[in-house]
């Protein structure tokens, strides 16, 4: 069976720029969330998602956006993008929302210069 | 802020030992507990949850908790060189995961 799948995998993209990131669970899970994680520092949650509604949001800025999709899968959407916002970007899965068992994509590696 | 502490370690330990990981959190209310091994490189991998006081054996994994401590830890029995990762202690809290910052174990052969 296939795990979480994230694309792309790496992205090297300039200051104020746009970024798109995807993800797609593992077949079966209804939830998703999504965790920005820098060198030396535990993933930190951005937002939970599930039925395509959103159902939790971390501390990060309004530039931070994310959507579901009716096949589970999501975006998350980064704008104006600052240099700080260079890290690996997770994606995790659940069956369900209450269900905290995650189980994580690869990982999209983003870099801003 | 709710927390969840690791030491960060390096912790080394001998091929063959008890590698021994430990955890607090500050969420008196968190129901459940998480450990992740992360290679460097790559993406967290699920290795126990636990959600209620005690131990929890699966392999060479012990999980124990003590939510009146509010204290996680994770055993490792005859630690093998592939054990040689950071491990990522996380906790349930209002309705959201939190994790530590990781602790480096390494193997020494």
């Amino acid at each position: 069976d296939a795990g979480v799948t994230q694309s792309p995998t790496h992205l090297i993209k300039t200051r104020g720029q746009h970024v798109t990131l995807r993800c797609s669970p593992i077949s079966g899970h209804k939830s998703v969330s999504w965790y920005q994680q820098v060198l030396g520092q535990g993933p930190q949650f951005i937002f939970q998602y599930y039925e395509k509604e959103e159902r939790g949001r971390g501390n990060f800025p309004d530039r931070f956006s994310a959507r579901q999709f009716p096949n589970y899968s999501s975006e998350l959407n980064v704008n104006a993008l600052l240099l700080g916002d260079s890290a690996l970007y997770l994606c995790a899965s659940s069956l369900e929302w209450a269900d905290n068992e995650q189980f994580f994509g690869p990982g999209t590696r983003l870099t801003v210069l | 802020q709710k927390e969840v502490e690791q030491n960060s370690g390096p912790l080394s330990v001998p091929e063959g030992a008890i590698a021994s990981l430990n955890c607090t959190y500050s969420d008196r209310v968190s129901q459940s507990f998480f450990w992740y091994r992360q290679y460097s490189g790559k993406s967290p991998e699920l290795i126990m949850s636990i959600y209620s006081n005690g131990d929890k054996e699966d392999g060479r994994f012990t999980a124990q908790l003590n939510k009146a401590s509010q204290y996680v830890s994770l055993l490792i029995r005859d630690s093998q060189p592939s054990d040689s990762a950071t491990y990522l202690c996380a906790a349930e809290t209002d309705d959201k995961i939190i994790f530590g910052k990781g602790t480096r174990l390494h193997i020494l052969p």
